[in-house]
């Protein structure tokens, strides 16, 4: 199976700007799962859906967003950028988003903000 | 609220040394566990995991780890490393019904020929 894909690797944006980071999973997970890794901060969850429905949200603020789509595919969306928003975005898949499943971790996508 | 502590920000060993990772954990329920290792370059990969049962859980390329509840850890061991280990170690925990997963800091290891 292919694992998880994540586009596009790299991002540059300006301040102010939105942008929209997008995941496929591997093939049968309807779980998506992402998070921001930085040097300071490390990994924070962000957000988790399951069959297209929000169930766990993290601690950030309301210019963050997602959804996921029919297909289990996921979409996450930044607006009114700013220079701390610069990180690695991780998405992870897994299979039925239960308590025991493992997580599968995409490249991850650089976002850097100017 | 559930977080985990990672004690150790950057480890350097020699070639055949052993390793221990530590990892503290804070949450008062039902806790799963993982290991997960980023290779430079490479994406997150899973080492091992504890859901429940035998307290001492073998992973991949030789790596284990113990579940000692009591004292709210999950260290990471290997008895001998070796170059190719290089890499940043992370310590996750998923507690209660929380879907998401909560990450230590990370320890960044070195491993000298």
């Amino acid at each position: 199976k292919a694992g998880v894909t994540q586009t596009p690797r790299y991002l540059i944006k300006t301040r102010g700007q939105q942008v929209t980071l997008s995941c496929s999973p591997i093939s049968g997970h309807r779980s998506v799962s992402w998070y921001q890794q930085t040097p300071g901060q490390g990994l924070q969850f962000l957000f988790e859906y399951f069959s297209e429905t929000q169930r766990n949200k993290g601690n950030f603020p309301g210019r963050f967003s997602g959804r996921q789509f029919s297909n289990s595919r996921s979409e996450m969306n930044v607006s009114t950028l700013e220079l701390g928003d610069s990180a690695l975005y991780l998405c992870a898949s897994s299979e039925l988003g239960t308590f025991g499943n493992e997580q599968f971790f995409g490249p991850g996508t650089r976002l850097t903000v100017l | 609220a559930q977080s985990v502590s990672q004690h150790n920000h950057h480890v350097i060993l020699s070639e055949a040394a052993s390793l221990e990772l530590g990892c503290n954990y804070s949450y008062g329920g039902t806790v799963n566990l993982f290991w997960y290792v980023q290779y430079p370059g490479q994406h997150l990969q899973l080492l091992l995991k504890y859901f429940s049962g035998d307290p001492l859980v073998k992973g991949i390329k030789g790596f284990e780890a113990e579940f000692i509840k009591s004292k709210f850890s999950f260290n990471l061991r290997k008895p001998s490393v070796q170059w190719s280990d290089t890499a940043e170690y992370f310590c996750a925990l998923r507690g209660g019904s929380n879907y998401k997963l909560t990450f230590g800091k990370g320890t960044l290891l070195t491993v000298n020929p």
